[in-house]
């Protein structure tokens, strides 16, 4: 089972909302990942997450809390958000955990939440 | 090279056509460079793993090559089928860190009966 679920797929929320994206791997993958995609840009590293504890933040705002409940599990919450923070929200899931995983460690992806921000 | 540029950014063939696209990475401190299918709707599902200098991967009709020296790999499908339509991502791993991946924007193929 090589899948990573996320959920909701479509998401719409006022910028006073709060709301939270969920993906889960069932893989017995070590590290997880945030994504984000603009269209016809690049998907863009947010956060990276190794056994569980937080290894890269890409300077991401402070309205995107990234929390890891357990090594299957990883959230997004979203507080404040703005217009410009529409986008397509992907997870990975990777089988290394740490800076020495192996060089052909693969991610594996979700389908990804479409996010809309009024 | 900074960014992880593919090109065309679009492209248009008829069932049956051979095509390949490009992906230019930044050389210097190259430690993994992947490909990866994206069809609408669905997961990015990953084709390839390249890590050495003239490595040449094959999956059915797909196949890429690369080049770490100069920066670029390439991606060819022989005869397209219209089940190939999807866009392909490459995305580049530098050396000393976590499994951090730079991606392109991507190559669009559609495949036209």
């Amino acid at each position: 089972d090589t899948e990573v679920t996320q959920t909701p797929k479509h998401l719409v929320m006022g910028m006073t909302n709060k709301k939270s994206l969920k993906c889960e791997q069932h893989m017995g993958h070590r590290a997880m990942y945030w994504y984000k995609q603009k269209a016809k840009k690049p998907p863009e590293l947010m956060f990276v997450y190794s056994y569980e504890k937080l290894s890269i933040n890409e300077s991401v705002p402070s309205r995107f809390s990234p929390e890891c409940p357990n090594s299957s599990l990883l959230n997004l919450h979203l507080h404040a958000l703005q217009p410009e923070d529409s986008a397509l929200y992907l997870c990975a899931s990777s089988q290394g955990g740490g800076k020495r995983d192996r060089i052909s460690d693969t991610q594996y992806f979700g389908p990804g939440t479409r996010l809309t921000v009024l | 090279i900074l960014n992880v540029e593919q090109s065309p950014q679009s492209l248009h063939v008829q069932e049956g056509d051979s095509t390949n696209f490009t992906c230019s990475f930044p050389s210097s401190n190259f430690y993994a460079l992947h490909w990866y299918r994206w069809e609408t709707a669905k997961s990015p599902e990953a084709l390839f793993v390249m890590t050495l200098n003239g490595d040449e991967k094959k999956k059915g009709r797909i196949s890429a090559t690369l080049n770490t020296k100069e920066g670029y790999s390439y991606l060819y499908i022989k005869g397209s089928q219209p089940e190939d339509s999807a866009t392909y991502l490459c995305a580049s791993r530098t050396a000393g860190g976590y499994n951090k991946l730079i991606f392109g924007a991507g190559t669009r193929l559609a495949v036209h009966p």
